[in-house]
């Protein structure tokens, strides 16, 4: 059974930073393709960033080039995001999430629970 | 890197059709047919109900079909059922590795 579990969110001030992590198991995590996708409170999904089986290619939405980081470990199943200079909009539950393809597939088959990260004076 | 569009709302009485539209350009939707529709219901994560425009994944019921039209995408589920009443999202891909989603659609099942 694939699983994906997130931590590291929580409340943080603006400017200030988070490293999200997710844990993967049930699949060969090196096989795939991984993303990050935020849900603000009440609205719809956004797309955040990917990251391909190798870390060669890992590109971003445009509201969070040059502040986050994608990365991955796959001696330990692990996706991480790195959030720096946050701002009151990044305010959102972040999805770990699967894609269906070593690259990146062409969709994304399971998604984690979330973790809520919450930007805030 | 703009949203799909999606109407905000569809409705439907159980055992009836509904169709939730999602137009895109040239450069998302219709460029590739990397469509899907997720479902997700108060509280929970998104489930993946449609790939590559009209495939299902394993367990997801055969009333749920898509399909695509230029630079819409269409997710109709046929004989409503309560359970069905969520809110629906599509994305696609979009080139050069870059993913959007449409805004969302809450299908009310009256």
């Amino acid at each position: 059974e694939v699983q994906l579990v997130e931590s590291g969110g929580g409340l943080v001030q603006p400017g200030g930073s988070l490293r999200l992590s997710c844990a993967a198991s049930g699949f060969i995590f090196d096989n795939y393709g991984m993303h990050w996708v935020r849900q603000a409170p009440g609205k719809g999904l956004e797309w955040v960033s990917g990251i391909n089986w190798n870390s060669g290619s890992a590109p971003y939405v445009d509201s969070v080039k040059g502040r986050f980081t994608i990365s991955r470990d796959n001696a330990k199943s692990s996706l991480y995001l790195q959030m720096n200079s946050l701002r009151t909009e990044d305010t959102a539950l972040y999805y770990c999430v699967k894609g269906n393809g070593k690259y990146w597939g062409t969709t994304f088959d399971y998604w984690g629970q979330g973790t809520l990260v919450t930007v805030s004076s | 890197q703009s949203a799909l569009t999606q109407p905000p709302s569809a409705s439907g009485s159980p055992g009836q059709s509904v169709t939730i539209s999602c137009t895109g350009t040239s450069s998302d939707v219709g460029g590739y047919n990397y469509v899907s529709w997720y479902q997700q219901h108060p509280g929970k994560a998104p489930r993946l109900m449609i790939y590559e425009v009209s495939k299902r994944p394993s367990g997801v019921p055969d009333r749920f079909s898509g399909s695509k039209s230029g630079n819409t995408a269409s997710l109709t589920v046929s004989g409503l059922q309560a359970e069905d009443e969520a809110d629906y999202y599509c994305s696609s891909y979009a080139g050069n590795s870059i993913w959007v989603f449409g805004g969302g659609t809450k299908l009310t099942v009256l």
